[in-house]
This record gives structure tokens, sequence and C-alpha cells, in this order.
């Protein structure tokens, strides 16, 4: 498709088990962002990827949360031993490149539910 | 630490009614500044954005922001507002000196009365 596509749309576990959450990006769009969003506010930033690398990891909640990124393809986030504050809905955005100039083109957001 | 604030939760207005959002974001440095859309069951898309110039910059769909330095803020505007608006709308803050990214304020929800 022609947008950012993310999987799953949904995802319901319990409490205590790993999640992983995927990101397709645009084709040929070197950058890519995750956010959250929690229920009643606005989307924290947790890490930007510019290829493979991640230049910027800080708003990562705890070291439960992890990122990868597979050359300028897929990115996965995982969330291992999920707690209840842990839900959300996860947003993924790339862009052509890294820079306020390039705008971010948004996917539909996985909505994780934590038992 | 980089933050930015909209005053209002949730605004009713009845259509051709005027909007003004307000936006301030704390961060003493360069900023460009942005403003999104989320319309009912879509994902989100970039309504206006200012870099550099010309402080009243023109978005889709009849939008309008104005930067006004001294006051940090970036409020979004509309002169007649149509029951196609009804979204949420945020406003968000890029420090230049940090890639892309974007530190977003919590949303306001625009309900437009047929």
């Amino acid at each position: 498709g022609a947008g950012v596509s993310q999987s799953p749309s949904n995802k319901v576990t319990e409490k205590g088990k790993d999640v992983e959450l995927r990101c397709d990006p645009i084709s040929g769009h070197t950058a890519l962002y995750w956010y959250r969003q929690r229920l009643g506010q606005g989307l924290e930033f947790l890490i930007y990827f510019q290829g493979n690398s991640a230049p910027d990891k800080s708003g990562l909640p705890s070291d439960r949360f992890s990122a990868e990124r597979t050359g300028e393809s897929v990115s996965t986030l995982t969330i291992q031993r999920t707690q209840q504050e842990d839900s959300a809905v996860y947003l993924c955005a790339s862009s052509l490149g890294v820079g306020s100039h390039q705008p971010q083109h948004f996917g539909d957001g996985t909505r994780l539910s934590i038992l | 630490a980089q933050s930015v604030s909209q005053h209002n939760h949730h605004v009713i207005l009845s259509e051709a009614a005027s909007l003004e959002l307000g936006c301030n974001y704390s961060y003493g440095g360069t900023v460009n500044l942005f403003w999104y859309v989320q319309y009912p069951g879509q994902h989100l898309q970039l309504l206006l954005k200012y870099f550099s110039g010309d402080p009243l910059v023109k978005g889709i769909k009849g939008f309008e922001a104005e930067f006004i330095k001294s006051k940090f803020s970036f409020n979004l505007r509309k002169p007649s507002v149509q029951w196609s608006d009804t979204a949420e709308y945020f406003c968000a803050v890029n420090n230049r000196n940090q890639g892309g990214k974007l530190i977003f304020g919590q949303g306001t929800e625009l309900s437009v009365k047929p």
C-alpha cells in the first residue's frame, strides 16, 4: 500500500506477556518514529530510527521496551512483561529523512490492551 | 523539559462559527511548529506547519495558524467551521536540534453541530 502500515491493529494480552508490534514504513522513507498515545493524552515520543540506527531512544519508558529496524524497512517495537499501564495506542510514522522539514506520515496505530 | 499545552480539551461549535484553538509551548530555542488533525476513523494528517518566514501560515481546508514568538504560541484558526471539521486536533513542536522528534499537546476534540 501507499501508506504506513501497522500490525496488528488491535492486541489484547494478559499482564506479564511479551508483545511485538510491527510497522511497515512508506517505501523509500529512511526515518521511522514510534509514538504512544494513552487514553485522553497526546502522543508521547518513544524512539526514532535513521536507517537501522536509533539516534534517539530517550522516550522509551523502561528497559522492558525495545525496538529494532531492518535496514530502511520494517520496524518492530517489543514490550516485555507487559503491565496495565502499557495499554495505549502505539503509532508509527515515517518520513523521507530525519529533520522536521520532512513531514511525518502516520499509520493507523496498534491498540494495545493489557488485561 | 520541552512541553506543549493545548488550552481546550473539547470544543463544541455550530456550523459557520469561528474557531480558535490555543497552543503554547515551552522551549526557548528555535522550533518548528505543526498542527495535525485526526478525523474519526482515520490516521493523523498534517494540517499545516511553520518553519520560518511569515508567521501566518495557511493550511488545508481553510485553516490557518499564527506564530507569536513573544507569546510562545501557535494558535489554530478557521473563520467558519463545517460539520466535516469534526475531529481531534493536535499541536506539535520540534526542536531543530533533535532531528524530527515531535512533542505533542494533549489534543483538542472539536465537535461541530450541523
